[in-house]
């Protein structure tokens, strides 16, 4: 258990609809990052906060957003969703912005 | 180009074997991490083992090893006295220090299967 949680562990949606995906960071850490898995693309990095700052974009999408609350949680919205979009999403944290990621379950969205 | 490149999509390795995961990597970026992590079938990301690349020594973690080839910019894990429970995919990540940016960029992955 890497001490990092999310919720919820499995999404199905349609096509069109709206999700928010939840993540706790490890007690203590302050960077929260955001990955995909997908099959065709592989890990991606979409975005990356920082004691409730955005720090750093990847390949995110405009549909999609986050934010880091006060209590350091952290929400990965989801819009418009399209087929492509399923995939498996991951929250990591670190304490700060040069240790060690660890990564939460993950989240598995299927949008059918 | 590729930042980092796991050229084994597949890999099989007898029990209680060695087996060596190749890795390499691309940076021009003087200061920067390696990492490896194991995903099992259940899907979760499992942290291995870090290297920086600063660090003289080649990185251990119990029966996870890091082969450090600085010159030729290789991180290979070495994995000791396979386990079935070794059986997972594997990926090598780099982060590096330069600008604002800390996240990982993955390699594909290496698929390990360990054979009873």
């Amino acid at each position: 258990d890497s001490g990092v949680t999310q919720t919820p562990k499995h999404l199905i949606t349609a096509t069109g609809q709206r999700v928010t995906l939840r993540c706790s960071p490890r007690s203590g850490d302050l960077s929260v990052y955001w990955y995909q898995q997908s099959l065709d693309q592989g890990l991606q990095f979409l975005i990356q906060y920082y004691n409730g700052e955005e720090r750093a974009k990847g390949n995110i999408l405009e549909r999609f957003s986050a934010q880091q609350f006060p209590d350091l949680h952290s929400e990965l919205n989801l819009s418009s969703l399209e087929l492509g979009d399923s995939a498996l999403y991951f929250c990591a944290s670190s304490e700060g912005q040069q240790e060690t990621q660890y990564f939460g379950p993950g989240t598995r969205l299927l949008v059918l | 180009a590729q930042k980092i490149t796991q050229t084994q999509p597949g890999m099989f390795v007898q029990e209680k074997e060695a087996v060596t995961l190749d890795c390499t990597y691309d940076t021009s970026d003087p200061s920067y991490g390696l990492f490896w992590y194991k995903q099992p079938s259940s899907g979760e990301m499992i942290f291995l083992i870090y290297q920086g690349s600063y660090d003289q020594q080649n990185a251990t973690e119990g029966r996870y090893s890091l082969n450090f080839q600085k010159a030729r910019k290789s991180a290979n894990l070495v994995i000791s006295a396979s386990q079935l429970g070794d059986s997972a995919m594997y990926f090598c990540a780099m982060r590096e220090a330069s600008g604002s940016a800390r996240q990982l960029t993955f390699g594909s992955g290496t698929q390990l299967t360990v054979l009873p």
